[in-house]
């Protein structure tokens, strides 16, 4: 199993739509997990770190399972300028963290 | 507030050619350093990391090096480059310690031809 995997995409959808990307890691001794957010030929930059309870910010939902090993993020309300790929980032050892190969999402008008 | 530069941005080298990406932090101290790179259609690789002044771990040994002769000055070194080698290199930063956001420069695309 890698070590953290992502449905690749690339998910297609409307404007207003919402979507939702999963994700899931191997490290049950994992402690920290974010996604990232990154657009073409550009450096990923923080789009929002992953609390246990879940947390949101503006449209944007993210949720721990730790049990299942499981991450998910939620985009409401897509913009057009939510084109990217978004990228599930997971703590493994010390100081070093492991990203996902990312999901592409595509808004269109 | 803290501040990551990488150069150069974009180069383009023969095979067998040597290789010196650099980069440094503004603002902060005693950060931990990291390179990664990807390549294209693949996710990020973590190649070095670093927690202090000459301590770097190496994750994908390869042809390729790293140095961090200053405490916020990490260097990423290749004495002769392969084919392979062509990708997207990223430096990054954390603040120290375990488990925290790490912020990337704006890379350097590297062509080897």
């Amino acid at each position: 199993r890698k070590e953290v995997e992502q449905d690749p995409g690339p998910f297609n959808v409307p404007e207003g739509a919402t979507v939702a990307f999963n994700c899931t890691y191997s490290n049950s001794a994992s402690q920290s997990f974010f996604w990232y957010r990154q657009d073409c030929r550009k450096e990923p930059k923080l789009l929002m770190s992953v609390y246990s309870s879940g947390n949101e910010d503006g449209r944007f939902t993210a949720q721990l399972n730790r049990a299942s090993q499981y991450i998910s993020l939620l985009i409401r309300d897509s913009k057009l300028s939510d084109s990217a790929t978004y990228l599930c980032v997971v703590n493994r050892g010390y100081s070093t963290l492991t990203f996902g190969k990312g999901t592409m999402l595509l808004v269109s008008p | 507030s803290q501040t990551i530069h990488q150069w150069p941005a974009t180069l383009v080298q023969p095979v067998g050619s040597p290789l010196s990406l650099e980069c440094t932090v503004e603002g902060t101290s005693n950060p931990n350093l990291y390179w990664y790179r990807q390549a294209a259609g693949r996710g990020l690789q973590l190649l070095f990391y670093s927690v202090g002044i000459g301590q770097i771990s190496s994750e994908v040994p390869q042809n390729l090096s790293a140095s961090r002769p200053q405490d916020r000055q990490f260097i990423l070194s290749s004495k002769k480059l392969l084919l392979s080698d062509s990708g997207f290199y990223l430096c990054a930063w954390s603040p120290g310690g375990t488990g925290n956001t790490i912020y990337f420069g704006e890379g350097s695309w590297l062509t080897v031809v």
